[in-house]
């Protein structure tokens, strides 16, 4: 089994719908993240969380809001979905960093949205 | 702002050819990551590092941190390293500071037979 899952894999909303976009891990890593990849801009942060009572935003969270249900589940919402949230999004999970800088992550297989 | 920077954009081999991808970024950082997109969509981590030179079967990384430099580096290059690579950066560790990856826009490697 994939130590990192998301679910669903493809979505196809319409404008103004709340999706939720979900992520589990088994590697007991504390630290998760997740990503919007777009054609041409590259993987870009929204939102990560240190553990369960810590969450912070990324260089992108507006339009978006994050849930930490346990350590192993992070879970990505669109309030109100818009076109130009269509992308591919990714959940990733790492360990506690050394003094050397971030961790390896781990990414899940990520998952389709498209807003029409 | 960490601005990272690939090249090149496209690249196009002949099967057997030696490949450097290169990744330059602006500001001082702890690690770099070197990942690997198959077509599939899935990212895979292939090295991590913060100084020299890490070998891993036919792919090699180096860095150098003075330079603000990394290449990725493929021997023999084969149809299955058809990918798109993946150069981000990493900050030092500060407890508690911003976290996460900043990431090149990527690769996109064809490998042809």
């Amino acid at each position: 089994d994939a130590d990192v899952t998301q679910t669903p894999r493809n979505r196809i909303t319409k404008t103004g719908k709340r999706i939720m976009l979900e992520c589990s891990q088994t590697k007991g890593h504390d630290r998760m993240y997740w990503y919007r990849q777009d054609p041409g801009l590259g993987l870009r942060l929204i939102y990560y969380s240190f553990d369960v009572k810590d969450i912070n935003k990324g260089e992108i969270s507006d339009g978006y809001s994050v849930s930490r249900q346990a350590q192993a589940k992070f879970s990505l919402s669109l309030e109100s979905a818009i076109p130009n949230q269509t992308a591919l999004y990714f959940c990733a999970t790492s360990g506690t960093p050394t003094l050397a800088g971030t961790d390896t992550q781990y990414f899940g297989p990520g998952t389709r949205l498209t807003v029409l | 702002k960490n601005e990272v920077e690939q090249s090149p954009q496209n690249l196009t081999a002949q099967e057997g050819e030696f490949i450097t991808i290169n990744c330059s970024y602006s500001v001082g950082i702890s690690a770099l990551h070197w990942l690997q997109q198959h077509p599939g969509g899935g990212i895979v981590s292939l090295f991590m590092l913060s100084s020299g030179k890490k070998k891993h079967g036919r792919l090699i990384a180096t860095i150098n941190i003075q330079e603000k430099h990394s290449s990725l580096h493929i021997t023999a290059s084969h149809p299955r390293d058809s990918a798109v690579y993946i150069c981000a950066v990493g900050y030092p560790y500060s407890g508690g500071g911003a976290d996460g990856l900043t990431f090149g826009k990527g690769t996109h490697l064809i490998i042809q037979p």
